[in-house]
């Protein structure tokens, strides 16, 4: 069950477009389209915003994007906004029917 | 609304065995399968473990599988996790979550503010 990895920080400026990545193994994020993304502002809980790897749940900006290759998931944030500051996770479902997080990546708007 | 109420966190001396509970309303909890995902102070976030939506079945990650039991009274819509033979490294902010599915944990569409369990003596 070792974490996903992702790179530890990531900035742009306002009206920017970032991409987070996210590397896994083909027993998680290459094995199914379960890839979830969370954003978790500082001293909040996270909050579901890409689901299914491109899925956006109800109430979600279309500035967040998600997609996949390979053992790799990306979340691309669009049109970057101050209140886009936060720390990002990807999660995936994994063969052994348990859950792993990504390492986390810090996003600084500039 | 649906809301998550966590509960039960607080200092706990190592080898201490605190429950946690988790009050969910706003949504029809039988239909869910619910987890626990915890993070250190300044670390990520790591799943702990999760219920099918009957109870019947559980998932646990390899770091507290033998030492935690995730459970479920759907007549009282709240989960529990009963934390055994605690150490300081299970200090940690305790989230209790919502999946979207009822069967494996898929993705978590609701969280709790979340309950401290501080371990040291």
């Amino acid at each position: 069950q070792s974490a996903l990895t992702q790179p530890a920080s990531v900035s742009g400026s306002p009206g920017q477009s970032i991409t987070i990545s996210c590397t896994g193994t083909s027993s998680d994020v290459g094995g199914y389209d379960y890839v979830s993304w969370y954003q978790q502002p500082p001293g909040k809980a996270p909050k579901l915003i890409i689901f299914d790897v491109s899925k956006r749940p109800s109430g979600v900006s279309h500035r967040f994007s998600g997609s996949k290759s390979g053992n790799t998931a990306s979340l691309t944030i669009s049109g970057l906004q101050a209140e886009d500051e936060a720390d990002y996770y990807c999660g995936s479902y994994t063969s052994t029917i348990t859950y792993v997080f990504g390492t986390g990546t810090k996003v600084t708007v500039l | 609304e649906v809301q998550l109420l966590e509960s039960g966190g607080g200092l706990v001396q190592p080898g201490g065995s605190p429950r946690l509970s988790c009050a969910a309303s706003g949504f029809t909890f039988t239909y869910y399968a619910m987890s626990w995902v915890r993070q250190a102070p300044g670390k990520g976030l790591e799943w702990v473990s999760t219920i099918t939506s009957s109870g019947g079945n559980t998932y646990y990650a390899d770091s507290v599988k033998g030492r935690f039991t995730i459970s479920r009274d759907n007549s009282k819509n709240t989960l529990y996790l009963q934390m055994n033979s605690l150490r300081a490294e299970d200090t940690a902010t305790y989230y209790c979550a919502k999946d979207q599915w009822e069967s494996i944990p898929h993705s978590f569409d609701c969280w709790g503010q979340g309950t401290p369990v501080t371990v040291s003596s």
